[in-house]
């Protein structure tokens, strides 16, 4: 059975740090993993999706890298900005379209 | 082009009572998914539909929630009768394509999700 851990649980910088968020995962034999950022109230937004066959994909300051052999995942945010404040949350999918969540990081950018 | 549309946005309702909460996805999505997040947890998959047929609703309280997808495009999701611990945002999402598809990236899109609060 899949599972998918996210540490920390939650994160406070300094504007302008990098930063990295770590997402791991049981089984290896995945499809794809996608990385989401939720604001609350709100839902979930895409922010990059790696394919399996891919080690990573970058979007502006925002780079995430996939190693299945390990089971590990890392999104790593560049000069961190208070609008960056959020839950980001790692979510893999395991064939058959069927993806499982985190529980997500919860950022806090201090200005 | 347009995203996932979801309605209500917001309910509170009283313990025993029903609900019903509706979901467009993006058009031509084929694969159409209802999550149930709990403040503090991540999103749980309660049923996935590949056009109007279901492929998994294993955790899915079919006791009291119930799902469908009658003309492949639209869907409803359904709590008869509530409970306390049935609050939560609902969240519906949809994909592109089949699922055994090779040009489907498999890249989830989501509403803005249903908050349902029971007392």
């Amino acid at each position: 059975k899949q599972e998918v851990t996210q540490i920390p649980a939650a994160l406070s910088v300094p504007e302008g740090e990098n930063l990295v968020l770590n997402c791991s995962f049981t089984d290896s034999a995945i499809y794809n993993l996608q990385w989401f950022r939720q604001d609350p109230g709100k839902g979930l937004t895409s922010l990059l999706l790696i394919q399996s066959s891919q080690r990573e994909q970058t979007s502006g300051r925002l780079n995430a890298s996939l190693d299945k052999s390990s089971g590990r995942s890392t999104l790593y945010i560049a000069a961190s900005q208070p609008g960056d404040s959020a839950t980001y949350l790692c979510a893999v999918n395991t064939g058959g379209f069927k993806t499982i969540f985190g529980a997500g990081t919860r950022l806090f950018v201090k200005a | 082009e347009a995203g996932v549309a979801q309605s209500p946005r917001y309910k509170i309702i009283e313990k025993r009572q029903s609900v019903a909460f509706w979901c467009n996805p993006i058009s031509g999505h084929a694969t159409l998914y209802w999550y149930q997040q709990i403040l503090g947890q991540g999103p749980k998959l309660l049923i996935q539909f590949q056009n109007n047929g279901v492929v998994d609703d294993s955790q899915l309280p079919k006791d009291r929630f119930s799902a469908e997808r009658l003309k492949g495009v639209d869907s409803t999701l359904k709590i008869q009768p509530a409970k306390l611990e049935d609050s939560a945002v609902y969240l519906c999402a949809s994909s592109l394509g089949t699922i055994r598809g090779t040009t489907n990236t498999g890249e989830l899109f989501f509403g803005e999700g249903s908050r349902l609060t029971v007392l």
